[in-house]
């Protein structure tokens, strides 16, 4: 299996543009989970899904930043506008509903937001 | 609220010396306490804890729980370079699906 997978790797952009970031969660995995990462607060859960709903997303910062999963296979998070606060490594990751089953991350995308 | 502290915040060692990391938490219905390591990409899974002092072992690394007080601790034995991370701790409960809450992380570096 190739893992999570998230796209892009990395993206800078400017302030008030819109930014879309997608992962791909392993295949069969239930849950999925978005992360932001930064030096001041760690890491931090943003909004997660099971079975492609979206169950707590009370870590979503503010009403700028969105995320879907249309499908079991595919997910995005999307930030509009930007704001150079935004600038962070943002990680998928997916998990199965099972006793004990533990998140496997994607590589991450750092953003840069100028 | 669910809480995760760690410490110490950061630790530089040398090569060959033996570390131990921190964890405390507080949090509602525990399931689990899981360790990541974390270099210069996504946090990689080392090991996951649910019974109280029964010690989790691989290679260097070893970690335990102690659920009477909330925490646990990640040895790694004769440090090498290679061993230079931040180490996350993430707890789990049992009423939040599989959601993770993280502490801040300690940061090691093994000097040569």
């Amino acid at each position: 299996d190739a893992g999570v997978i998230q796209s892009p790797r990395h993206e800078v952009t400017e302030m008030g543009q819109e930014v879309t970031l997608r992962c791909k969660p392993i295949s069969g995995h239930d849950y999925l989970f978005w992360y932001r990462q930064t030096m001041m607060r760690g890491l931090e859960l943003l909004i997660y899904f099971n079975n492609n709903v979206p169950i707590d997303d009370s870590g979503m910062p503010e009403d700028r930043f969105s995320a879907k999963m249309p499908n079991a296979s595919f997910s995005t998070l999307k930030i509009q506008p930007s704001e150079p606060r935004d600038s962070a490594v943002y990680f998928c990751a997916s998990s199965l509903a099972l006793r004990g089953g533990r998140p496997y991350f994607g590589p991450g995308t750092r953003l840069t937001v100028l | 609220e669910d809480k995760v502290v760690q410490s110490p915040l950061s630790l530089v060692v040398h090569e060959g010396d033996t570390v131990t990391l921190n964890c405390s938490y507080e949090v509602t219905n525990f399931r689990s306490l899981l360790w990541y390591k974390q270099e210069k990409k996504a946090p990689t899974f080392l090991f996951m804890l649910t019974s109280s002092g029964i010690e989790k072992k691989s290679g260097r690394l070893s970690s335990i729980l102690d659920k009477k007080e909330l925490f646990s601790i990640l040895n790694i034995t004769a440090t090498q370079t290679g061993d230079s991370a931040i180490y996350l701790c993430a707890v789990e409960a049992y009423n939040a699906g599989n959601m993770l809450t993280f502490g801040g992380g300690t940061r090691l570096m093994v000097k040569p």
